[in-house]
């Protein structure tokens, strides 16, 4: 089974709106962390947000947010007034246990914003 | 604070060859990894190094090593390189101390011809 899924490949945003992009996830371990990444046409992983499996409050960076649903194993990243430069791909990614660099990726949605 | 430091950025190869990637991590992490990115497989887990020892293993061909040195710094090595190792792989370095953040270099561009 897939550790993390991303069900939408691609997303279209008006600039300004918020935008939801979807994540779920399976582990049995108890304590897991979940990160979202930003890639860029450049290649490079910029790092967006993070929960942890036992943090309480949903994360929130600014203008991202993630909508932690412990229950249902997602964890949904809003970003809200978007931005032309939020245009890239998004990945969900998990690691199992709290330290580690061992991570489960999605295969990602591609976000347009749309002037 | 400088980030995570890939080199090179792009690499041109020929079939049968090796080659060597760096990854230099944030100043004061020790715990680094490494991820092959294709359109057909997406990101994929290579290895983890911590302290200079190897901690976790993807599901790669023994072709794929790595190690890491005293200072943190770390290379993988591909050998007898095939075309489908043509890829940007990718190096991501954090605190080992409950770390919640992973920080990820701009990556190495491989092409295998």
């Amino acid at each position: 089974a897939q550790k993390i899924t991303q069900t939408q490949p691609g997303m279209f945003v008006q600039e300004k709106e918020a935008v939801t992009l979807d994540c779920t996830y399976d582990t049995s371990d108890p304590s897991y962390g979940l990160f979202w990444y930003k890639q860029p046409s450049s290649g490079e992983m910029i790092f967006l947000i993070y929960q942890g499996s036992y943090d309480q409050q949903n994360a929130t960076e600014g203008r991202y947010s993630l909508n932690f649903q412990k229950a249902r194993k997602s964890a949904n990243l809003v970003i809200s007034a978007s931005q032309l430069g939020d245009s890239a791909m998004y990945f969900c990614a998990m690691r199992e246990g709290m330290t580690g660099n061992q991570f489960y990726f999605g295969t990602g949605t591609s976000l347009t914003v749309i002037p | 604070k400088a980030g995570v430091t890939q080199t090179p950025r792009y690499l041109i190869k020929t079939r049968g060859q090796q080659v060597t990637l760096s990854c230099s991590p944030i100043s004061g992490h020790r715990s680094v990894s490494w991820y092959q990115q294709t359109p057909g497989q997406g990101l994929q887990f290579l290895f983890e190094y911590f302290s200079e020892t190897q901690r976790n293993k993807g599901n790669f061909p023994g072709r794929f090593s790595g190690r890491q040195f005293s200072n943190s710094r770390s290379e993988m090595n591909v050998s007898t390189l095939e075309l489908g190792d043509s890829a940007l792989y990718l190096c991501a370095s954090s605190s080992p101390d409950g770390n919640t953040e992973a920080f990820f270099g701009q990556g190495t561009r491989l092409t295998v011809v």
